[in-house]
């Protein structure tokens, strides 16, 4: 079965500050994609990345950037420069890329609540 | 291009009334997922369903729930004879085909049992 660890409950920064949020997952499965969401206080869920497990490049999209490490089963997100607006609860997901069985939902972690203040 | 509906946004039932929540998926989408986040805590996977079958209902409590995606018309979540238990945001996702990588979701129906 799988898991996703978000060990850390919940975050403050001061606005500005760097923050890195971390996720660890457990499959044993060698094909599967990870994902983070975003819920605002709002509560929608808003993607933000998707990777497949082929594809270790980290990656960077504006003030956020990814670090994948297979070897540590880890699926790490950091926020650059936080903004007040970066407030929200953050969820990491698994989702298996077999197409038989459990392979077709979304292990989500519980999440990390991030406060960025000013 | 319309996202993942989701109605009623919030639904308020009393001890022992039913629930039916509805999710239209994207245009183009045959494959719906339900999910249940309760307070505090990460989504947990429910059911999922592709047009006319329950393709993987793992995750779904043995008693009171049902979920069904007729071939016209949304799909449907049904909870019997709720409980203060099931006091939770329901989402719902959905998907192109079975190997997309990717769910889209609505934007969840908050349901309280009183």
């Amino acid at each position: 079965a799988q898991k996703v660890t978000q060990a850390q409950t919940e975050i403050s920064v001061v606005e500005k500050e760097d923050v890195t949020l971390d996720c660890v997952y457990e499959t044993r499965d060698t094909t599967y994609y990870l994902f983070w969401y975003k819920q605002p206080p709002s509560g929608e869920l808003v993607f933000l990345i998707r990777r497949n497990s082929f594809d270790e490049q980290n990656e960077i999209s504006g003030r956020y950037s990814w670090n994948f490490q297979k070897s540590t089963s880890s699926f790490n997100f950091t926020i650059t420069a936080s903004q007040v607006v970066d407030s929200a609860v953050y969820f990491c997901a698994l989702k298996l890329l077999i197409l038989t069985g459990g392979g077709n939902k979304l292990t989500f972690g519980t999440g990390t609540q991030l406060k960025v203040e000013l | 291009n319309a996202g993942v509906m989701q109605n009623p946004r919030h639904l308020v039932r009393r001890r022992g009334q039913e629930a039916r929540l509805r999710c239209s998926p994207m245009k183009g989408h045959s494959h719906v997922y339900w999910y249940r986040q309760l307070p505090e805590e990460g989504l947990k996977f429910m059911v999922y369903l592709q047009k006319e079958n329950i393709i993987d209902e793992s995750g779904m409590p043995k008693e009171r729930f049902s979920a069904e995606f007729p071939k016209e018309g949304p799909s449907i979540l049904r909870i019997q004879q709720v409980v203060r238990g099931d006091s939770a945001a329901y989402f719902c996702a959905s998907s192109p085909r079975r190997d997309s990588g990717e769910q889209y979701f609505g934007p969840g129906t908050r349901l309280t049992v009183t």
